[in-house]
């Protein structure tokens, strides 16, 4: 099946670590989204890219980091500078041509320890 | 900065019944806009979504209502099913940057 495979699905990270949250997807899309979503609230953005190698800032994008080396993969980490990590990460992935619906995967939820 | 919202946090229906969850949005430049559902521990499955040269689009039991000029976005569901039951997002933008709303949860009543 075509679709964005979030993992783990439920991740812990100790005070201090680096943590990446894998996003990948088979749908051949070209822009790929990072979200954080806390409790009772919308959807921001972390980080988005449309196009390999290509990544640019969201609105909350102090704390991460996103690499995107292969059109498939979009990987997330949440470094020990992002104060308040505890939130439900989801990623999305779109195809750039016209105006095409954001597609998301099942999301990771990350807790500190 | 630009907002999106939803005017009430939870709608309760009674299954049979249609549902109307509206959303009020703040930045007139948007062209496009996207309604959501989002089902507890998953992510936002897409149900529709309107240009800004369209008042109104129809899907399966589904209907999006666009009106610029008070910048007010609806989502209507028709003859609502327990399955309906899940909070809604609406988001306005260009596409390839969205800005979501707060979410409206929504319980169908047996």
């Amino acid at each position: 099946d075509g679709g964005i495979t979030q993992s783990p699905k439920y991740l812990f990270r100790k005070e201090g670590q680096n943590v990446t949250l894998s996003c990948e997807q088979n749908l051949n899309h070209d822009a790929m989204y990072w979200y954080r979503q806390d409790p009772g609230q919308g959807l921001r953005l972390i980080y988005y890219s449309q196009i390999v190698n290509d990544f640019q800032k969201g609105d909350i994008a102090e704390g991460y980091s996103v690499s995107r080396e292969k059109k498939e993969s979009f990987p997330l980490t949440v470094t020990s500078a992002q104060k308040n990590p505890t939130a439900f990460y989801l990623c999305a992935s779109r195809p750039t041509i016209s105006n095409q619906p954001q597609h998301f995967g099942d999301g990771t939820r990350l807790s500190i320890l | 900065g630009e907002s999106v919202g939803l005017h009430l946090p939870t709608l309760s229906v009674q299954e049979g019944d249609n549902s109307i969850i509206n959303c009020a949005y703040s930045n007139s430049a948007s062209d496009y806009f996207i309604w959501y559902k989002q089902e507890s521990g998953k992510g936002p499955q897409f149900i529709i979504d309107i240009r800004s040269n369209m008042d109104k689009r129809q899907g399966q039991r589904v209907t999006v209502l666009l009106n610029k000029t008070v910048k007010h976005l609806s989502l209507q569901i028709a003859a609502t099913q327990p399955g309906d039951s899940a909070v809604y997002f609406c988001a306005e933008g260009v596409a390839h940057k969205l800005s979501f709303g707060a979410g409206t949860t929504v319980t169908v009543r047996a």
